[in-house]
């Protein structure tokens, strides 16, 4: 079965600099997607940013970027320029595309954003 | 807000009673998904429907029925609820297909007395 693990129950950064969540997991597979998803205090889960297995670029979308490695099964996040609005939990996804039509997610890290 | 919600944003209940959530999603997805988020555990998947046809019931006991009239809609039928499954019940919805991004809406915050 497939597993995702978020060794960081907690991380802190202080604003305007940067830090990496790590992610890693557990597969067989060579297809899937990868997902990282933010969960503010009290506000809906939006995806912050996606990746698919097949490609070796790692994706980018404005301050936030991953860190691919598929050899070694690690997923991680990058926040640049951190900003107050940043604060959340972070949780980390994957999804196998010929398998269940279901993510499966890591436990979670909750980041906190020192002014 | 994203285009999926969820009522009641708040629910209290005894054990005995007997309530619903519901969720709406106005995306045109056509896969609906009910989590459960309890403090210090990694969301659980409870229910997959596809197409109005639940595709997976992770091993969720029988005090909570899934109901999925049209693509749109998906209901969380409560009976007989224990305080362990206090927690935050979050639907998701997505295409059947592609990457499968799922939206997810605000949560109902569920207390069980």
């Amino acid at each position: 079965a497939q597993t995702v693990t978020q060794s960081q129950p907690e991380m802190s950064v202080q604003e305007a600099e940067t830090v990496t969540l790590s992610c890693t997991y557990d597969t067989s597979e060579s297809d899937y997607y990868l997902f990282w998803y933010k969960q503010p205090p009290s506000r809906q889960m939006i995806l912050v940013i996606r990746q698919e297995a097949y490609k070796q670029q790692n994706a980018t979308e404005n301050r936030f970027s991953v860190n691919f490695q598929k050899a070694a099964k690690s997923f991680s996040l990058k926040i640049s320029d951190s900003q107050l609005g940043d604060a959340a939990m972070y949780f980390c996804a994957y999804w196998f595309i010929q398998g269940a039509q279901k993510l499966v997610f890591g436990q979670g890290t909750r980041l906190t954003i020192n002014p | 807000e994203t285009g999926v919600t969820q009522t009641p944003r708040h629910l209290v209940m005894g054990m005995t009673n007997k309530k619903s959530l519901k969720c709406e999603q106005h995306l045109g997805h056509n896969a609906m998904y009910w989590y459960k988020q309890s403090a210090k555990k990694p969301l659980e998947l409870m229910f997959v429907y596809n197409f109005k046809e639940q595709t997976e019931n992770n091993s969720v006991p029988s005090r909570f029925s899934p109901e999925c009239p049209n693509s749109s809609h998906l209901f969380l039928h409560l009976h007989t609820l224990q305080p362990e499954d206090s927690a935050l019940y979050l639907c998701a919805s997505a295409t059947y297909s592609g990457s499968n991004e799922q939206f997810f809406g605000p949560g109902t915050r569920l207390t069980v007395l």
